[in-house]
């Protein structure tokens, strides 16, 4: 089956406590994202990429870090998590102009 | 900064009457148009994309871009109980993956 993987779906942490959530696809796509998505503010990008070791910063990448070595996985660090960055994350694939964005089930982080 | 603007709601519709969604956007370069489906809890879902100025029809939904006024719309035929959920309108720069969303319509038919 086609699609999206995040994990883990829920997480609980603390801050300053260095994490990771994984993001991983089957579909040979060469874009992929992060979103976070917050109440009133809606989808907004942390971090994209175009192919492996090609990424650059969305719109909100303060407090994120991501890398890209193989085209099937973009992980998403955040080396010292903060209460701000609670919010439900996801991440999402495509192929390069395409007309369809995939997303993953999200990951729904609080940081205490 | 590139905005997308959508009424957030919530709307509500009668079972079976026409749902109609809007989305302005302020980039004219904005090429690609798209409308998401967000249930509560889940993952976003393409309904419907559209390029062109005028309507394109999928089923129950109907999208219309007006490219000279910056408008998007989604038409939804004959609501059901289960098309309640949050619409998305995103759109896409030409030569350009990023997609800039819209924060979301919430959407309730009323049985």
């Amino acid at each position: 089956e086609a699609q999206v993987t995040q994990n883990p779906r829920y997480l609980i942490t603390v801050t300053g406590k260095k994490l990771t959530v994984t993001c991983s696809q089957n579909m040979n796509h060469e874009y992929m994202s992060w979103y976070r998505q917050d109440p009133g503010l809606g989808l907004r990008q942390i971090y994209y990429s175009m192919n492996v070791e090609v990424t650059d910063k969305g719109d909100v990448p303060e407090g994120y870090k991501v890398s890209r070595k193989e085209k099937r996985n973009f992980p998403l660090i955040l080396e010292s998590p903060s209460p701000n960055q609670t919010s439900l994350y996801f991440c999402a694939s495509s192929t390069l102009k395409a007309s369809e964005q995939f997303f993953g089930p999200g990951t729904r982080l609080t940081v205490l | 900064q590139k905005e997308v603007e959508q009424n957030s709601g919530p709307l509500s519709v009668p079972e079976g009457a026409i749902a109609s969604l809007n989305c302005t956007y302020s980039d004219r370069g904005s090429q690609s148009f798209f409308w998401y489906r967000q249930y509560s809890g889940k993952s976003p879902e393409l309904i419907m994309f559209i390029y062109s100025n005028g309507d394109k029809e999928d089923g129950r939904f109907t999208a219309q871009l007006n490219k000279a006024s910056q408008y998007v719309s989604l038409l939804i035929r004959d609501s059901q109980p289960s098309d309640s959920a949050t619409y998305l309108c995103a759109v896409k720069d030409f030569g350009n993956e990023k997609l800039t969303f819209g924060t979301g319509t919430r959407l309730t038919i009323i049985p």
